[in-house]
């Protein structure tokens, strides 16, 4: 495997179920990020973990947990979501937090699609 | 309030032809602009930069120019392929860290 992968590609679950996202990345990358993208709506950045520590959350409900318990892996788990959590969540990896050279280019998994029922 | 602007929510273009796709941003701290490309069932990929440093930046049939006075940028390709069909994000950070500040994309159709 190359690049950034994620699991499920495709995922459908209740408002009481329980699930996890998963992302990896084969990149050597410090930095990971989870993005959450709506219809007709710019990429929103949810979660960024630097070196395993998370550094942002861009005020993200509290059913929506991230975990990184290593530079390579990226989860998010999802618990009592609601229907208009439907979306398409991407994970991201770059070099570092602020890598000037590569203008903080990201590079990008091909996402889960999620839908809430 | 959004700090990245894509006016445009779709554009059709004739293949051979130059596709013009514009990105507008609001705040004047950002100084690293992104350009990414999304094809269906794909994640974003990256597909050129620029520095505030620069006013245009080319890569082959790409060509990124910045207008800082006019907080705008534009993406440039010609001439256009029906393979560049895909959905076009511009992208923006700061200084002071690696956050991208995206745009809600611009949806780039080439007829051939």
């Amino acid at each position: 495997e190359t690049g950034v992968t994620q699991t499920p590609r495709h995922l459908v679950m209740g408002m009481t179920n329980k699930k996890s996202l998963k992302c990896e990345q084969h990149l050597g990358h410090n930095a990971m990020y989870w993005y959450k993208q709506s219809a007709k709506k710019p990429l929103e950045l949810m979660f960024v973990y630097s070196l395993e520590e998370r550094v942002e959350n861009n005020s993200v409900p509290s059913r929506f947990s991230p975990e990184c318990p290593n530079s390579s892996h990226l989860f998010l788990h999802l618990h009592t979501l609601q229907p208009e959590d439907s979306a398409l969540y991407l994970c991201a990896s770059s070099q570092d937090l602020e890598d000037r050279g590569l203008y903080n280019e990201q590079f990008f998994g091909p996402g889960t699609r999620l839908t809430v029922l | 309030d959004q700090q990245v602007k894509q006016n445009s929510p779709s554009l059709s273009v004739q293949e051979g032809r130059i596709s013009i796709l514009n990105c507008d941003y609001t705040n004047s701290m950002f100084d690293y602009f992104l350009w990414y490309k999304k094809y269906p069932a794909e994640g974003p990929t990256f597909l050129i930069s620029i520095s505030s440093i620069k006013d245009k930046n080319e890569d082959g049939r790409f060509t990124v120019f910045l207008n800082k006075s006019a907080k705008h940028l534009s993406l440039h390709i010609v001439p256009s392929q029906p393979g560049d069909s895909a959905v076009y994000f511009c992208a923006a950070s700061a200084i002071q860290g690696g956050k991208l500040i995206f745009g809600q994309g611009t949806e780039l159709s080439v007829k051939p």
